[in-house]
């Protein structure tokens, strides 16, 4: 099982919303990423969690706030989004965090 | 801080055209170079890679790179293009030094005529 699964594949959110994303993975990677990214543009790191604790937050508002339950699992939970959040959010894993990434299909988000 | 361009923003061919999309990197250290791409509607997959070793790598669908230490370039490579490589192309640059954070470039967006 070489896949990375994301829900829900689409999302409408108001401003005063609390939602989550989950990503999961079964590829045994260590390593699992969170991008945002725009149209016509390349993904923007967000936040990088290797053996289930995170080790990258790239100054994303707090927002923005991830979780990773286990080894398998990786949380967006999101609260009080603003319009120019509306993106496509991208999970991805790897073995480690020097590794290749494999991208899930993500989650299209539009912010209200 | 690492960083990764790519000069080609668009670029259309006709079929059975060679391609060459540029990819130049910034960072001091050590690096591990990918090239990834994006078809309509699909999400993003690893075309090639390139860790160590032979500098000239071999990817799918008859894609190849070469790394050239001295130019900080890494650029792709295709003999004979088809329709179907229409898709969004995007060069990336990790640093094992650098926490393992990877960036990408831009991107190229490459249209191929039939």
């Amino acid at each position: 099982d070489t896949e990375v699964t994301q829900t829900p594949k689409h999302l409408v959110m108001g401003m005063t919303n609390k939602k989550s994303l989950k990503c999961e993975q079964h590829m045994g990677h260590r390593a699992m990423y969170w991008y945002k990214q725009k149209a016509k543009k390349p993904p923007e790191l967000m936040f990088v969690y290797s053996y289930e604790k995170l080790s990258i937050n790239e100054s994303v508002p707090s927002r923005f706030s991830p979780e990773c339950p286990n080894s398998s699992l990786l949380n967006l939970h999101l609260h009080a989004l603003q319009p120019e959040d509306s993106a496509l959010y991208l999970c991805a894993s790897s073995q480690d965090r020097v590794r290749t990434q494999y991208f899930g299909p993500g989650t299209r988000l539009l912010v209200l | 801080a690492q960083s990764v361009s790519q000069h080609n923003h668009h670029v259309i061919l006709s079929e059975a055209a060679s391609l060459e999309l540029g990819c130049n990197y910034s960072y001091g250290g050590t690096v591990n170079l990918f090239w990834y791409v994006q078809y309509p509607g699909q999400h993003l997959q690893l075309l090639l890679k390139y860790f160590s070793g032979d500098p000239l790598v071999k990817g799918i669908k008859g894609f190849e790179a070469e790394f050239i230490k001295s130019k900080f370039s890494f650029n792709l490579r295709k003999p004979s293009v088809q329709w179907s490589d229409t898709a969004e192309y995007f060069c990336a640059v990790n640093a094992p030094t650098n926490a393992g954070k990877s960036t990408f470039g831009d991107g190229t967006t490459l249209t191929v005529k039939p």
